[in-house]
């Protein structure tokens, strides 16, 4: 089975904090991503990677960046955090064209 | 872009009994992906099923099945013999089969999600 772990369930950050989320995958997948999931709103996503030390936008890029280093590491960054960016993130990686699979989660909150 | 629309936020169903959640999606491409996930409140989300949209036979996963209508791009799900644990948020997502440009093809395009009640 496939299993992407994301390094924290729940993260209280405080506003102007530079934070990491962390993201490992253990099936050498090629793809990667980071979505945040809101109320009313399903998942977006923020960044993805189709290879080590490549990205590219998704849908809501502003205020975060990420790094890849390894294939099976993926790292989302809150340059700044702000309140806006409480949220649930989550993960995924994926082999081209099959299936995304998730991690867990992280509930993120910055005070 | 490609949007994803699902217009139940809850829906509610008793133990055994059938139930349909409703997803439409808006799209001017004509080979893509269909899936449905499923987050428990442990929240890993869990692949219930996926269309191929070239394929005109609907999907089906034991309990579970689509009814995709290309045409109107309509893409729901029934859960047949419903059980406490297929109580979750569920999400129904697209995702283009194209390689334009050799990245676009893991891209998953999420609905606003429908949380089910299973009632014992």
């Amino acid at each position: 089975d496939v299993k992407v772990t994301q390094s924290s369930r729940y993260l209280v950050k405080r506003t102007g904090e530079k934070v990491f989320l962390e993201c490992v995958q253990d099936m050498d997948h090629e793809n990667m991503f980071w979505y945040r999931q809101d109320p009313g709103l399903g998942l977006r996503l923020i960044y993805f990677s189709y290879d080590v030390k490549m990205k590219e936008k998704g849908d809501i890029p502003e205020g975060y960046s990420v790094s890849r280093e390894k294939k099976e590491r993926f790292s989302l960054i809150l340059e700044s955090a702000s309140t806006n960016q409480t949220s649930m993130y989550l993960c995924a990686s994926q082999q081209r064209y099959q299936p995304q699979h998730f991690g867990d989660g992280t509930r993120l909150s910055i005070l | 872009a490609q949007t994803v629309t699902q217009s139940q936020p809850e829906m509610s169903v008793q133990e055994a009994e059938t139930v349909t959640l409703s997803c439409t999606y808006d799209t001017s491409e004509s080979d893509y992906y269909l899936f449905w996930y499923k987050q428990p409140p442990s929240r890993q989300m869990i692949l219930v099923i996926r269309q191929e949209a070239y394929k005109q036979q609907n999907a089906t996963e034991n309990r579970f099945s689509v009814n995709f209508q290309k045409a109107a791009k309509s893409f729901s799900l029934k859960i047949s013999d419903s059980q406490l644990g297929d109580a979750a948020m569920y999400f129904c997502a697209y995702r283009s089969r194209s390689n334009a440009g050799g990245t676009s093809y893991g891209k998953l395009t999420f609905g606003q999600g429908t949380i089910l009640t299973v009632h014992p």
